[in-house]
């Protein structure tokens, strides 16, 4: 599975954009950029994916860079309920072993201080 | 609340009883999808259901643990003879047919396992 790279951990203030940073280098062409956040004592939460161009919805924006070799989440304005542990994962599109699965990593616990 | 349920939430037994767990996924939903997840780690895939056919399993599912689908519909994952190192959060998640990459998964609430 082509892996991610994530800070373990990062800290804002409520109401500030935060920037989630991923690394992604061994990233294929099919591979799609995925955004999951676990709150605390809950399963995953989807939040965003993308393949090349840059994504929004109503959660936060997806922006890839252009040789797709790195990736960051945008959550526009932090809020408490957005402290929770954040992965970025590759999803392989229709290939071999891997399909259907997710591998997670440690992700980057998001800290949001009042 | 995603849609996907799970039950038990909460199984403590002791060491060397199985346990079975049930997933009630999204109905429309074709694939499902197992995953364990330890204190401090991300959750790891266990294994991965197109409608009743159990297409991916993981090196983690050892021959102590099965999984079926029977109808298509909710799935079951039984552990037997529990070891303490079977404690974990299980996850069920399941998502929409199509290219696998390009849909989002699911996830329910989780089953926390005690073994003692």
């Amino acid at each position: 599975d082509a892996k991610t790279t994530q800070p373990n951990s990062m800290e804002s203030n409520e109401e500030e954009p935060v920037h989630l940073p991923c690394n992604h280098s061994t990233i294929s062409g099919t591979d799609y950029i995925h955004w999951y956040r676990q709150l605390p004592s809950q399963g995953p939460e989807y939040v965003i994916h993308g393949l090349t161009s840059n994504v929004n919805n109503r959660m936060a924006s997806l922006a890839i860079a252009e040789d797709r070799k790195s990736s960051t989440l945008i959550l526009h304005r932090a809020t408490l309920r957005d402290a929770a542990v954040y992965y970025c994962i590759l999803r392989v599109a229709d290939r071999g072993s891997t399909l259907g699965r997710l591998y997670f990593g440690r992700g980057t616990q998001l800290t949001v201080w009042p | 609340d995603t849609g996907v349920s799970q039950d038990p939430r909460h199984k403590i037994t002791k060491r060397g009883q199985n346990v079975t767990f049930r997933c009630d996924p999204i109905s429309e939903h074709n694939r499902l999808y197992w995953y364990r997840q330890t204190l401090g780690q991300g959750p790891e895939f266990l294994t991965y259901f197109q409608n009743e056919a159990q297409l991916e399993k993981s090196r983690l599912l050892s021959d102590r643990f099965s999984a079926e689908r029977p109808k298509g519909s909710f799935s079951t994952l039984e552990i037997q003879r529990t070891e303490q190192g079977d404690s974990a959060m299980y996850l069920c998640a399941s998502s929409r047919n199509g290219r696998v990459g390009s849909y989002e998964q699911y996830f329910g609430p989780g089953t926390r396992l005690t073994v003692t």
